[in-house]
């Protein structure tokens, strides 16, 4: 078990457009799911801690404003990147977690969203 | 400030060979340690976790890895890699309540037939 499905696992837009990835927990409930970006050949940059029914946490240098988070249900978040430009265009990765804080579980990975920015 | 290094960015090894990749990190508070590897094409997957009790762990497919404490480090290791162990490997850290992860820069292993 703990299988987090992303997508789409790629996606192409215009400048100026708002791109929305969804992340699901398949087959757990994940209370907490995390947002990540990973630049070419660098390592996974924590973006959002996104708690379901309450707001993100950012990640300092992270704006809120351009990447919205929503944790509408214990199987659900989803990634809006607003008003999209190239800078934006990387790979965006998300986890979730079983259980709540200090249960001792480890966060499973989705196979992560290709965002290019035209 | 709180960080993962990992020593090697690429090792190349003969199938059969043992593997050895380094990780140290700077966290305050209690950590919990993982590896995850991702094979090409697919997604990060866990292949050990340390939270705490015995620094010795052992995870899927032959991986081990030892929490030494004093050294701050959580290497990972495996007796004789085969060819199906290519892949990126990452180590990661994070607080006791399981967020705030960070990770290495991560190790590309390639291993020949």
């Amino acid at each position: 078990g703990a299988v987090v499905s992303q997508h789409p696992s790629w996606v192409i837009c215009k400048s100026g457009t708002s791109v929305k990835i969804e992340c699901r927990s398949l087959d757990f409930q994940a209370t907490t799911m995390f947002w990540y970006r990973q630049f070419p050949k660098q390592s996974l940059m924590l973006m959002a801690t996104s708690n379901e029914g309450s707001k993100a946490t950012y990640e300092q240098g992270v704006e809120k404003d351009k990447f919205l988070i929503n944790h509408a249900s214990l199987t659900l978040s989803t990634l809006t990147v607003t008003s999209a430009h190239p800078e934006d265009s990387s790979f965006y990765i998300c986890s979730a977690k079983k259980g709540g804080d200090y249960s001792n579980q480890p966060q499973h990975f989705g196979d992560g969203t290709r965002l290019s920015i035209l | 400030a709180q960080s993962v290094s990992q020593h090697n960015h690429h090792v190349i090894l003969s199938e059969a060979a043992s593997l050895e990749l380094g990780c140290n990190y700077s966290y305050g508070g209690t950590v919990n340690l993982f590896w995850y590897v991702q094979y090409p094409g697919q997604h990060l997957q866990l292949l050990l976790k340390y939270f705490s009790g015995d620094p010795l762990v052992k995870g899927i497919k032959g991986f081990e890895a030892e929490f030494i404490k004093s050294k701050f480090s959580f290497n990972l290791r495996k007796p004789s890699v085969q060819w199906s162990d290519t892949a990126e490997y990452f180590c990661a850290a994070s607080n006791q309540a399981g967020t705030a992860l960070i990770f290495g820069k991560g190790t590309t292993l390639s291993v020949s037939s």
